[in-house]
């Protein structure tokens, strides 16, 4: 069975990094893409970040662009989402989701999730 | 950037009933389009993928249908378990991007 677990969140101070963690069990992490997905309170869902199984593919939002990085340690089995310069309406729960086999385009759709975790940014 | 506009927002229907919701996509994304369905609490699931292909073990009440920009997300018979807020995704093009999804509920 696969199973993502997502870690690192909390409450955190605008301006201040965080580093957020996905561990992967349950299938061959290293023939995967990765994503990390946020849903702020209340509202829909949206596309953070995603990576390819080598990491030659790399992709972010417009949001995110140029403060958060994605990585993945595949020794590990581990996906990585390193959180910068945060704002307030970085807010959300944010969720692993494995995205697509090495022998297609590394995007395509998110299946499994996690169960998230949760992103609060306030003074 | 990719918009997805999804309609209606939110609906309600009655066990049994007919559903459909519809996406439409700001240019043409062939069929690189998913369908999700969140539960109340829970991570999101894929139902269809590649506008048409159900998901391994996804009731076949669920369907999908479109190409190009326009797309359509149907349960055939609404039943009480389907009360969820839906949410359709392109991946023609980086960034990925969802639509604002739909709420449904029982009537």
């Amino acid at each position: 069975e696969v199973q993502l677990v997502e870690s690192g969140g909390g409450l955190i101070q605008p301006g201040r990094s965080l580093r957020l963690s996905c561990v992967a069990s349950g299938f061959n992490f290293d023939d995967y893409a990765m994503h990390w997905v946020r849903q702020a309170p209340g509202k829909g869902l949206e596309w953070v970040s995603g990576i390819s199984w080598n990491s030659g593919g790399i992709g972010y939002a417009d949001s995110v662009k140029g403060r958060f990085t994605i990585s993945r340690d595949n020794a590990k089995n581990s996906l990585y989402l390193q959180m910068n310069s945060l704002r307030a309406e970085d807010t959300a729960l944010y969720y692993c989701a494995q995205g697509a086999v090495h022998n297609s385009n590394w995007y395509n759709w998110f299946d499994p999730w996690g169960q998230g975790t949760l992103v609060t940014v306030s003074s | 950037d990719i918009q997805m506009t999804q309609s209606p927002s939110s609906l309600s229907a009655s066990v049994g009933d007919r559903v459909t919701i519809t996406c439409q996509a700001s240019q043409d994304i062939s069929n690189y389009l998913n369908w999700y369905q969140q539960t109340p609490g829970k991570a999101p699931k894929l139902l269809i993928y590649d506008a048409s292909n159900l998901d391994i073990g996804v009731p076949s009440r669920f369907s999908g249908s479109g190409s190009g920009t326009d797309f359509a997300f149907t349960i055939s018979s609404l039943q009480p378990e389907d009360i969820a807020t839906y949410y359709c995704q392109q991946y023609d093009d980086l960034p990925l991007t969802f639509g604002g999804g739909t709420k449904v509920e029982i009537k």
